[in-house]
């Protein structure tokens, strides 16, 4: 089983929809957890880190869920500027990134 | 300002030439990070270092060499060994391990 696992996608939404994407992780000792944007041809950067009460950042909303091992990233009312991968990123010996979901926000 | 540079940010070498990326961070963090990303594909990670003088091997480190004798550099060589070296390498820090890296730029290496 992989360390971090992310539905690829692609998810297509329109403008303003709501998307939530999920991220499972394998090593229950896991201890801090991020989500990074990537946009195509362009390294990755931090959107926000997860915590255990969950987190909020304007139209992102990032939970834990440590019971089932996963973290999710909301976006609410999505701007075509959304669109990108998005990187789930679990602790370990280094980070272990997940491969990314991608998101594409049509007018 | 404060950051992680990479350089060049296109590369290219013949096959059976060895190539050396740079990176270099003035941002004070103990931890770097190498990271291999192919078309399409998630980051891998080559090799990391938690400190001065000292690095490990990461999921794909054959073909591959790095350095750390300085805090602020951690420069790494494809050498003629690496099957596939064409791809986008990417370099980050951390201030320590579990923390949220950062990443440079990158350098797309093209070996024809």
């Amino acid at each position: 089983r992989k360390e971090v696992e992310q539905d690829p996608g692609p998810f297509n939404v329109p403008e303003g929809a709501t998307v939530a994407f999920n991220c499972t992780y394998s090593n229950s000792a896991s201890q801090s957890f991020f989500w990074y944007r990537q946009d195509c041809r362009k390294e990755p950067k931090l959107l926000m880190s997860v915590y255990s009460s969950g987190n909020e950042d304007g139209r992102f909303t990032a939970q834990l869920n440590r019971a089932s091992q996963y973290i999710s990233l909301l976006i609410r009312d999505s701007k075509l500027s959304d669109s990108a991968t998005y990187l789930c990123v679990v602790n370990g010996y280094a980070l272990n990134f997940g491969k990314g979901t991608s998101l594409l926000v049509t007018p | 300002d404060g950051g992680i540079t990479q350089s060049p940010k296109y590369l290219f070498r013949k096959e059976g030439q060895n190539v050396t990326l740079s990176c270099e961070q003035n941002l004070n963090h103990d931890a770097m990070y190498w990271y291999r990303q192919d078309p399409g594909q998630g980051l891998r990670l080559i090799y990391y270092s938690q400190i001065v003088n000292d690095f490990q091997k990461g999921d794909i480190a054959e073909g591959y060499s790095v350095s750390r004798e300085k805090k602020e550099s951690f420069p790494l060589t494809v050498t003629s060994a690496q099957k596939n070296p064409t791809a986008f390498y990417l370099c980050a820090s951390s201030i320590r391990g579990e923390s949220e890296q950062f990443f440079g730029p990158g350098t797309r290496l093209t070996v024809l």
